[in-house]
């Protein structure tokens, strides 16, 4: 089955300081890739995504994050956190032939400490 | 537009109680489907649904029924309400049914069985 793996449920960061948020899928055929984020009280919004192209994706809130095929790794980055940031943050997969069904990670719990 | 229109945002049932989350959305969309959100686990899809008359089941669709008579509204049914279904479910559409991308995500609704 596929599965999308994010490796710390909590982090905490001071505000300035630079964020990673790592995330494994285990699906080797081709897929999209997602970020989406859950700010406090609030429901899922689209960060961004991969669909083919420039594996290095822009999104929203200054936030990118890089498609690497061989390490089937798709990690949300940001130089510079703000207080603003604090949500949960998800990463989602789905398969070509799957169409629009995501497949989930855990999520991942940013705190940023102002 | 309003987009996703989810009810109730609260409910508490008692064990067998039966109910029904109401979704609802505005943008014509032809993808419609219910996730369920819970710790750790991050959001697992329960049914989707591709157009009007056209249902099936996702990841976790056990206690759980669905229908989609319009292109609107995609209730989510309830039938003998257990603890374990104790959730924040969202509904969530997109324009497409291949690979469009971005879901939009109602607001959730908190559901405590007793």
């Amino acid at each position: 089955a596929q599965s999308v793996s994010q490796h710390n449920h909590h982090v905490i960061l001071s505000e300035a300081a630079s964020l990673e948020l790592g995330c494994n899928y285990s699906y080797g055929g081709t897929v999209n890739l997602f970020w989406y984020v859950q700010y406090p009280g609030q429901h899922l919004q689209l960060l961004l995504k991969y669909f083919s192209g420039d594996p290095l994706v822009k999104g929203i809130k200054g936030f990118e994050a890089e498609f690497i095929k061989s390490k089937f790794s798709f990690n949300l980055r940001k130089p510079s956190v703000q207080w603003s940031d604090t949500a949960e943050y998800f990463c989602a997969v789905n398969r070509m032939e799957y169409g629009n069904k995501l497949v989930f990670g855990a999520g991942t719990i940013l705190r940023v400490k102002s | 537009n309003a987009g996703v229109t989810q009810t109730p945002k609260f409910q508490v049932l008692k064990t067998g109680q039966s109910m029904t989350l109401q979704c609802a959305q505005d943008m014509n969309h032809e993808y419609m489907s219910w996730y369920r959100q819970d710790p750790g686990m991050g959001l697992r899809l329960i049914h989707y649904s591709v157009g009007a008359g056209i249902t099936d089941q996702g990841e976790v669709p056990n206690g759980y029924n669905v229908s989609r008579s319009t292109t609107e509204d995609f209730p989510l049914r309830l039938l003998s309400a257990a603890p374990s279904q104790t959730s924040v479910y969202f509904c969530a559409s997109s324009y497409g049914v291949t690979n469009t991308g971005e879901l939009f995500f109602g607001e959730g609704s908190r559901l405590t069985v007793l």
